[in-house]
């Protein structure tokens, strides 16, 4: 079975600072990965994808995440946070032969000026 | 371009009442279509999956049920809410075809409150 793993339910940064938001997969098959974004009362955006190749991974709103396979982590990072970087992110697992996706329980991230 | 909507975008129904939600897609053709329910805290946990019309599959067993009478329109409903219904309802969708299911797209939600 895969499950995902979300280290922090909330994260705070300071604007301009660093964000890093912890992701940790468990799968038996080789994964595909997944970060959404969801904003106040809104649905969920893809942020970026990880299904096979390249596995520094690069998405919108600069944000980018590192598949490393030996940590079976997909840690999400942007090097300068914006206020309107503020919003829950979600990281996300499927299999190659399923369109399930398995999401974790979700990090909040704010922003202080 | 595809869209997808979900109406209503908030509702607030007494314990015991039904439940009707609508999720329609456009612009497409035989989409997957998925139900997930967000609580706080917990993430997203998927209700039901469809891969065509009539054909449901549930995840969890729950006091929700799930249809599709149409190729684009996937509904949600109860013929008697909890107040463990409450949450954030999410619809979303993925092409059928090998190489884009990799993307689900998700409408706006609904917000529902079991009072």
């Amino acid at each position: 079975a895969q499950s995902v793993t979300q280290l922090g339910s909330h994260v705070s940064v300071s604007e301009g600072a660093l964000v890093l938001l912890r992701c940790n997969y468990s799968s038996s098959v080789p994964p595909y990965l997944f970060w959404y974004v969801q904003y106040p009362n809104q649905g969920l955006q893809l942020l970026l994808k990880y299904t096979t190749g390249a596995t520094l991974v690069k998405g919108i709103n600069g944000f980018e995440a590192e598949f490393k396979k030996s940590e079976t982590s997909f840690h999400l990072t942007k090097p300068s946070a914006h206020m309107s970087d503020a919003a829950e992110y979600f990281c996300a697992v499927r299999s190659y032969n399923t369109d399930k996706l398995i999401f974790g329980t979700g990090t909040r991230l704010q922003v202080f000026p | 371009s595809q869209t997808i909507h979900q109406w209503p975008a908030t509702l607030v129904q007494p314990v015991g009442s039904p439940l009707s939600l609508e999720c329609t897609v456009e612009g497409t053709s035989n989409p997957n279509l998925y139900w997930y329910r967000q609580a706080a805290g917990r993430g997203l946990q998927l209700l039901f999956y469809s891969v065509g019309i009539g054909q449901i599959s549930s995840e969890v067993p729950q006091n929700l049920s799930a249809s599709r009478p149409q190729d684009r329109q996937f509904i949600l409903s109860s013929k008697k809410l909890l107040l463990s219904d409450s949450g954030f309802y999410l619809c979303a969708w993925t092409r059928d075809s090998l190489l884009a299911k990799n993307i689900q797209y998700f409408g706006a939600g609904t917000r529902l409150s079991v009072l």
